[in-house]
């Protein structure tokens, strides 16, 4: 089945500053790569996400990066504010007829230093 | 739009009794899918429900069941509870059976004893 891997585990940046999370996946049929953000106490939120025909999208501060031959996607966040303190999840799956289940990286928590 | 909706939001059992998860989706959303959260396995796919049918299964044991209504809610059960089954149970819910926009709800907080 699908891995993902998720890199660094722990991510410390000065507020205004940028931060880039990375993950490598497994398996090469996977086509749809999003990103959760996660707060205490709640579920993860969908923050944005890539499908395989794309190679990169952006959302105001956020963007993310997909590189299908060397099985690598990236969330990119610019000008860090204190509310984008969180843990990050990304997770891959195989999109169309059928959900087989996201498969998630073990996440990255974030940490906005004021 | 409400967004999805989990009850209770936390539970505490004893080993080897059985508990019942409910979650109502995003209205107009038709594919629920539950995961399991811990410390140490991280997010894990439970199973996924479609039109009142299962559509996907993750790797675990036969103790994990659920279904779906007619109205697309969900519930979740687990019978013969054991200690490591202490978990944060969320659901998400989609349009589609295509596994993609998946919004979570808040979870249920399951503590074994």
């Amino acid at each position: 089945g699908e891995n993902v891997e998720q890199h660094p585990s722990t991510l410390s940046v000065q507020e205004g500053d940028s931060a880039v999370i990375k993950c490598t996946y497994s398996d090469s049929a996977s086509n749809y790569f999003p990103w959760y953000k996660q707060e205490l106490g709640k579920g993860p939120q969908l923050i944005i996400d890539i499908r395989s025909n794309v190679g990169e999208k952006k959302d105001q501060r956020i963007a993310v990066t997909l590189n299908k031959t060397a099985k690598h996607f990236s969330l990119h966040i610019t000008e860090t504010q204190p509310e984008d303190s969180a843990v990050y999840f990304c997770a891959a799956s195989k999109k169309g007829g059928g959900a087989d289940g996201l498969t998630f990286g073990k996440g990255t928590h974030l940490i906005i230093q004021p | 739009k409400a967004g999805v909706t989990q009850t209770p939001r936390y539970l505490i059992k004893t080993r080897g009794q059985q508990v019942t998860l409910s979650c109502s989706p995003i209205s107009g959303h038709r594919s629920v899918s539950w995961y399991q959260q811990t410390p140490g396995q991280g997010l894990q796919f439970l199973f996924e429900y479609f039109s009142e049918t299962q559509r996907n299964k993750g790797n675990f044991p036969g103790r994990f069941s659920g279904r779906q209504f007619s109205n697309s809610r969900s519930e979740m059960n687990v019978s013969t509870l054991e200690l490591g089954d202490s978990a944060l149970y969320l659901c998400a819910s989609s349009l589609a059976s295509t596994g993609i926009e998946q919004y979570f709800g808040p979870g249920t907080r399951l503590t074994v004893t």
